[in-house]
């Protein structure tokens, strides 16, 4: 079957601690996504990527770091320079590249919890 | 960027009533999507509806791209149907923007 995973489901950190959050996805897609959502809240953008090698930079980056050296990949690294890094983090990919309009299908998510 | 604002941000209905939830946006728009937050935060797409008209059963969605609104039309309403609904849009062909959700609550 076709789709985004995404592990783990749960996580748990101390305060100080870089951790990296994982997205694979098997739907041969070239734009990959992340976003956070805190309670209540709707989804915030913190880095994309159109293109293998290539990423910018969303709304909210300031405290995450990203990487795409492969298609199916885009990992995402939550640092101890995120001020508040407690939050439910939300991948997702669509065939959109540059001028492309493609549908964005989304991973079942990683709730991250520091403490 | 864009604006995009959803409505009304709470709605409370009776199972079998049916509803209509907005998603206005400030600017032209490449695409939008509506969709599904179920209760273990998993987002469900809804509709892919750039413009036009679509059904999925007890479901619907219309877009006015030149008026900049689309509507997600729920029929029959079930308690399976309870979550949060988001509109997505794509802007300038490269970030989409989420609006803030419609919260549905279905009681039987």
């Amino acid at each position: 079957d076709g789709g985004i995973t995404q592990s783990p489901k749960y996580l748990f950190r101390k305060e100080g601690q870089n951790v990296t959050l994982s997205c694979e996805q098997n739907l041969n897609h070239d734009a990959m996504y992340w976003y956070r959502q805190d309670p209540g809240q709707g989804l915030r953008l913190i880095y994309y990527s159109q293109i293998v090698n290539d990423f910018q930079k969303g709304d909210i980056a300031e405290g995450y770091s990203v990487s795409r050296e492969k298609k199916e990949s885009f990992p995402l690294t939550v640092t101890s320079a995120q001020k508040n890094p407690t939050a439910f983090y939300l991948c997702a990919s669509s065939a959109a590249g540059t001028g492309s309009r493609g549908e964005q299908y989304f991973g079942p998510g990683t709730r991250l919890t520091v403490t | 960027g864009i604006q995009v604002e959803q409505s009304p941000p709470d709605l409370i209905l009776q199972e079998g009533a049916n509803s209509t939830l907005r998603c206005n946006f400030s600017d032209s728009v490449n695409n939008l999507q509506w969709f599904h937050q179920n209760p273990w935060g998993q987002l469900i797409n809804l509709f892919y509806i750039p413009s036009g008209t679509k059904q999925n059963g007890r479901l619907s969605a219309t877009t006015v791209a030149t008026e900049r609104y689309s509507l997600l039309y729920i029929s029959s309403s079930q308690t399976t149907d309870s979550g949060v609904y988001f509109c997505a849009v794509l802007y300038n062909f490269n970030k989409f923007y989420f609006g803030s959700g419609t919260k549905l609550n279905v009681k039987p």
